[in-house]
């Protein structure tokens, strides 16, 4: 099955920008990956913030977004706040398979 | 308000079987794709299997083919893993998800003598 790769850490000033990505081993990540992206805060389950490479639900801040970015999926946070120090996963869709990525902390500092 | 509440999870010795449950409610259950996903302490999110409205399609990560099994009853709103020839490495936390949008708050499963 294939690997999907995070950058491990990350760390952004209150108020910054900083951009994660997702890659595929298999090849460049498309819009038909369906590329989800999740936040994970110690001791609580998941949350979804965005599905199909770049729209949002309802609870999803407006500072984050989606992306594909030089042939990886992408979230930009744009504006942090110390509430979005988080682990952050992405979710590609292989035809009959998923797979999550190997899942970035962000640090705001 | 969309609810999932898994349960059955516990403590179980290596080669032993478990089967976790998943009460949904809240949406109309016989619409959505649903899933089961893991995660082992410390560590990262594994996707485990999924099936189809109708359950006539399931899908399985790699690792559990042959051992798990996933299942729903949309009559009683129930998504549900029969999980065989239990792993140490099977020991996480699942969650049960509506299609990859909505979590449960998950259950653990502990595999150990």
């Amino acid at each position: 099955q294939a690997v999907v790769t995070q950058e491990p850490s990350l760390t952004v000033s209150p108020g910054g920008t900083v951009t994660l990505t997702c890659g595929s081993s298999t090849g460049a990540v498309t819009s038909g990956h369906y590329p989800y992206w999740f936040q994970q805060k110690p001791g609580q389950a998941p949350r979804t913030l965005i599905y199909d490479t770049s729209n949002k639900y309802s609870w999803t801040p407006a500072r984050f977004s989606g992306s594909l970015l030089g042939g990886k999926a992408a979230l930009t946070l744009s504006g942090a706040q110390p509430e979005d120090e988080a682990e952050y996963y992405c979710l590609l869709s292989y035809s009959d398979v998923k797979v999550f990525g190997t899942g970035t902390k962000v640090t705001v500092l | 308000e969309v609810q999932l509440v898994e349960s059955g999870g516990d403590l179980v010795q290596p080669g032993g079987s478990l089967r976790l449950s998943c009460a949904a409610s809240g949406f109309t259950f016989s619409t959505y794709w649903m899933s089961w996903v893991r995660q082992a302490p410390g560590k990262g999110l594994e996707w485990v299997a999924n099936i189809k409205q109708d359950g006539s399609e399931k899908y399985y990560v790699d690792s559990v083919k042959g051992r798990f099994t996933i299942s729903r009853d949309n009559a009683k709103n129930s998504l549900y893993l029969q999980m065989n020839s239990l792993r140490a490495e099977d020991t996480a936390v699942y969650y049960c998800l509506r299609g990859s949008l909505y979590w449960g708050q998950g259950t653990l499963v502990t595999v150990s003598s």
